[in-house]
């Protein structure tokens, strides 16, 4: 079974602090997407990363999809409160367009 | 950019009663796909689509049934409301990117109460 482990669930922490989010799996995955969702909303598309061992970045925020394609992280540099919410990363079931979904990571930047 | 629309932001329905979602892509995506989201369960996949009516089951279909009559356009119907459908419905379509990829995009989500 293909499953995405999220770490960690929660994280609290100050404007202007480092933090980095890990998406594991077993299996390989042909690609990764990561998604933001804020409270009420539908989940917004960040990135999707496809080659093992790929990095992306956008603004303070980097991904990078390991080497084996079985595992992501997310890592924002300086968060601020705007960076609030609930991170999931996604990939698509093994030889089908069928989704699976991390256990996501609730992410609070205070100010 | 990739839009996903949905026809209502919050909806508010009796027991019994039939409820429609309509959802709609402007990216010419082949798959679509409805979910709904709990708190401490996550997505939960209802149903999805990968062509024009098309259909297959997900993870938690009963009680709902959906409609693929264009491409474009995906209706999520609940015959009979009830009490433990009240959730947050999401809507996405996928298109594939080569070898086995793909990208998923969502609608805002519809916040459904039944009361």
């Amino acid at each position: 079974t293909q499953l995405l482990e999220q770490s960690p669930q929660f994280l609290s922490i100050q404007e202007g602090e480092n933090l980095t989010v890990y998406c594991n799996s077993s299996s390989v995955f042909s690609s990764l997407q990561w998604y933001r969702q804020e409270p009420g909303e539908g989940p917004v598309l960040l990135v999707t990363v496809v080659t093992g061992g790929e990095v992306k970045k956008l603004k303070r925020l980097t991904f990078q999809f390991g080497d084996a394609r079985k595992d992501s992280s997310l890592h924002i540099t300086a968060a601020q409160p705007g960076d609030t919410g609930l991170y999931l990363c996604a990939g698509p079931f093994s030889g089908t367009y069928k989704y699976i979904f991390g256990t996501g990571t609730r992410l609070k930047v205070l100010a | 950019d990739v839009k996903v629309t949905q026809s209502s932001r919050y909806l508010v329905k009796r027991t019994g009663e039939k409820v429609f979602l309509e959802c709609v892509q402007d990216m010419d995506h082949e798959n679509m796909f409805w979910y709904r989201q709990d708190p401490g369960l996550g997505l939960r996949l209802i149903y999805f689509s990968y062509d024009v009516k098309m259909k297959e089951k997900g993870d938690i279909p009963e009680g709902y049934s959906v409609s693929r009559e264009k491409k474009e356009r995906f209706s999520l119907i609940l015959e009979s409301a009830s009490t433990n459908q009240t959730s947050m419905y999401l809507c996405a379509s996928s298109t594939p990117l080569g070898q086995g990829a793909y990208e998923q995009f969502f609608g805002p989500g519809t916040r459904l109460t039944v009361l």
